[in-house]
């Protein structure tokens, strides 16, 4: 099993529709985790940090669920600028700085 | 703002040639790592350093080595290029341990 896995898509929604990824981790002590964009040849970017209460930025909702080990985005009023790739990010599976990103989900808007 | 300043966006060398990338950044950064991305794959880590002059083995560190003399500089390096390694080459940094990690604009290395 892959220490994160995503579903890599392509998503392809429509303009204001509601779309939510998942990633899931294998490691119970993982520590922190995070959600980075990709847009294409760019390189990634700090979407959010997630936390365990769960947080909220604007049309982005982070989730963990730490009992079934996996995180969530949910993405409201999709916009056409939110075509990207999103990268779930899993800290502290073992060893010191050990950062494991997941090999992300495609996401397309439509108009 | 963080600024993570890689050297060149592009790169072409020809297998068996000595290849340096170079990466700075100017936040007095703990913590500097490099990737590399290819497609299905994900960003696979290479190497890291937390701290000037030490190093630790990544995921993937055969065929690459790395240098760190000054906190800022964080240097990739093949030694013998092979057309595997053609690649999208990042490098990011972090202060904590497991705080945000900030990257450069990237380096697409191809080998011929």
């Amino acid at each position: 099993r892959k220490e994160v896995e995503q579903d890599p898509g392509p998503f392809n929604v429509p303009e204001g529709a509601t779309v939510a990824f998942n990633c899931t981790y294998s490691n119970s002590a993982s520590q922190s985790f995070f959600w980075y964009r990709q847009d294409c040849r760019k390189e990634p970017k700090l979407l959010m940090s997630v936390y365990s209460s769960g947080n909220e930025d604007g049309r982005f909702t982070a989730q963990l669920n730490r009992a079934s080990q996996y995180i969530s985005l949910l993405i409201r009023d999709s916009k056409l600028s939110d075509s990207a790739t999103y990268l779930c990010v899993v800290n502290g599976l073992g060893g010191y700085q050990k950062v494991t990103f997941g090999t992300g989900t495609k996401l397309q808007v439509i108009p | 703002d963080v600024k993570v300043t890689q050297s060149s966006r592009y790169l072409v060398k020809r297998t068996g040639e000595k290849v340096f990338l170079e990466c700075v950044q100017d936040m007095d950064h703990e913590n500097m790592f490099w990737y590399r991305q290819d497609p299905g794959l994900g960003l696979r880590l290479i190497y890291f350093s937390y701290d000037v002059k030490m190093k630790e083995k990544g995921d993937i560190p055969e065929g690459y080595s790395v240098s760190r003399e000054k906190k800022e500089r964080f240097s990739l390096i093949l030694e013998s290029a092979s057309t595997n390694q053609t690649s999208m080459y990042l490098c990011a940094s972090t202060q904590g341990a497991e705080d945000i990690q900030y990257f450069g604009a990237g380096t697409r290395l191809s080998v011929l």
